[in-house]
């Protein structure tokens, strides 16, 4: 099955300063990359998403990069401010059918210094 | 977006006993859910694929017979932690993906049960 690896586990940058977030993932066959944001207590929310058509989405000051043949995908955050501050996790699927599954990676605790 | 509601969002029980969790798709139909296990500080693993009108499929490891999953209709999904022990206190978290033309498949949790097992 599908194994997601995530890295840096924790990640400490100052306010303004970009983080940058890798994952790598298992399954030649997974072709949806979601990244999702998670505040203590609360769901998941998604934040960003990219397929596997396309090496790169930006929405504003979030940006997202894929290397299929690496298997590696990135978050790229940019001036980054105290509300950036959460736990970021990267995820793999398959988006062949609406069944497909989510695995999500370990996570990375981003804090945002001021 | 769509939306995805779990009831209880908080339970404490007593170690034993069963509890019972429910995750609806409010404004969306969902033949499929996922239930996720989330325990402090860690990533959300998933535990099973809830099916609609069959057998839910769970993920290695899990203990189908202690937790039992029903999908009984298009919007609700069930999950059942039986005989309920400390260490299942955990955060549940079920998903949704809504199927759209394209091949999207995003997913939609729901807000989470805190479960604690005295």
């Amino acid at each position: 099955g599908e194994n997601v690896e995530q890295h840096p586990s924790t990640l400490s940058v100052q306010e303004g300063d970009s983080a940058v977030i890798k994952c790598t993932y298992s399954d030649s066959a997974s072709n949806y990359f979601p990244w999702y944001k998670q505040e203590l207590g609360k769901r998941p929310q998604l934040i960003i998403d990219i397929r596997s058509n396309v090496g790169e989405k930006k929405d504003q000051r979030i940006a997202v990069t894929l290397n299929k043949t690496a298997k590696h995908f990135s978050l790229h955050i940019t001036e980054t401010q105290p509300e950036d501050s959460a736990v970021y996790f990267c995820a793999a699927s398959s988006a062949a059918s609406s069944a497909s599954k989510i695995i999500f990676g370990s996570g990375t605790r981003l804090s945002i210094r001021p | 977006g769509a939306v995805v509601s779990q009831h209880p969002s908080r339970v404490i029980c007593k170690s034993g006993t069963s509890v019972k969790i429910e995750c609806r798709s409010l404004d969306f139909q969902a033949t499929t859910m996922f239930w996720y296990r989330q325990f402090p500080k860690k990533s959300l693993m998933l535990m099973a694929t809830s099916n609609e009108g069959s057998k839910a499929t769970y993920e290695q490891g899990v203990e189908k017979d202690k937790f039992l999953i029903n999908h009984a209709s298009l919007t609700l999904s069930t999950l059942t932690v039986t005989s309920a022990h400390p260490e299942d206190s955990s955060f549940y978290i079920c998903s949704a993906p809504r199927w759209r033309s394209g091949s999207e498949n995003e997913q939609f949790f729901g807000p989470g049960t805190r479960l604690t097992v005295l």
